[in-house]
């Protein structure tokens, strides 16, 4: 789904270095999420908005920081990266429910590798 | 909070054959239940959703079945195809925690010609 993009798509980075990895949407949505995912784990949830002055930790959090420029922007941070934040990051949006169903869209991905 | 367990986290079945993956949930207070697809190298997308005043709910050769009772929801695949090939994410959301969905592990689902 193009809609939702993802930046950058790879990153190697080491530890200890600080790295942003930006999401942008053009479907209007005001809910966006991050996850990572990790083989054999599933996806996970790390931080989630449902709008730009509202910000909420999920499962994961801790060593990530988030923050949502506009309604179509959310980054995530690592603030001092180590190995174990290796993972593919998935960015997610979504309206709210209708009739308790509701789509969350993902971007492409971006990969990250932690040295 | 929620915990989402998924079996089997990996199923080959021949092209025609049906494929099942199941979860289980813990928050009885969970109701509404998504599975997304996400093809090799692709974002997950989803493909069905139950919500917990239905039992069960059919989109062509796919279909969800709930048993709240048991707090564990299937997803069944008929006349499997090599496109069906994919890994499948089950996930369940309590109902005042719209957008906090928790996902199962995922199924490797492989469909052979």
């Amino acid at each position: 789904d193009a809609d939702v993009t993802q930046t950058p798509r790879n990153r190697i980075t080491k530890t200890g270095k600080r790295i942003m990895l930006e999401c942008s949407q053009t479907k209007g949505h005001d809910r966006m999420y991050w996850y990572r995912q990790d083989p054999g784990l599933g996806l996970r949830l790390i931080y989630y908005s449902f709008d730009v002055k509202d910000i909420n930790k999920g499962e994961i959090s801790d060593g990530y920081s988030v923050s949502r420029q506009a309604q179509a922007k959310f980054s995530l941070s690592l603030e001092s990266a180590i190995p174990n934040q290796t993972a593919l990051y998935f960015c997610a949006t979504s309206d709210p429910p209708a009739g308790g169903q509701e789509t969350q869209y993902f971007g492409p991905g971006t990969r990250l590798l932690v040295l | 909070g929620e915990n989402v367990e998924q079996h089997p986290s990996t199923l080959s079945v021949q092209e025609g054959d049906s494929a099942v993956i199941k979860c289980t949930y813990s928050d009885s207070a969970s109701n509404y239940f998504p599975w997304y697809k996400q093809e090799l190298g692709k974002r997950p997308q989803l493909i069905i959703d139950i919500r917990s005043n239905v039992g069960e709910k059919k989109d062509q050769r796919i279909a969800v079945t709930l048993n709240k009772t048991a707090k564990h929801f299937s997803l069944h695949i008929t006349e499997t195809q090599p496109e069906d090939s994919a890994v499948y994410f089950c996930a369940a959301r309590r109902g005042t925690s719209y957008g906090k969905l928790t996902f199962g592990q995922g199924t490797i689902l492989t469909v052979h010609p």
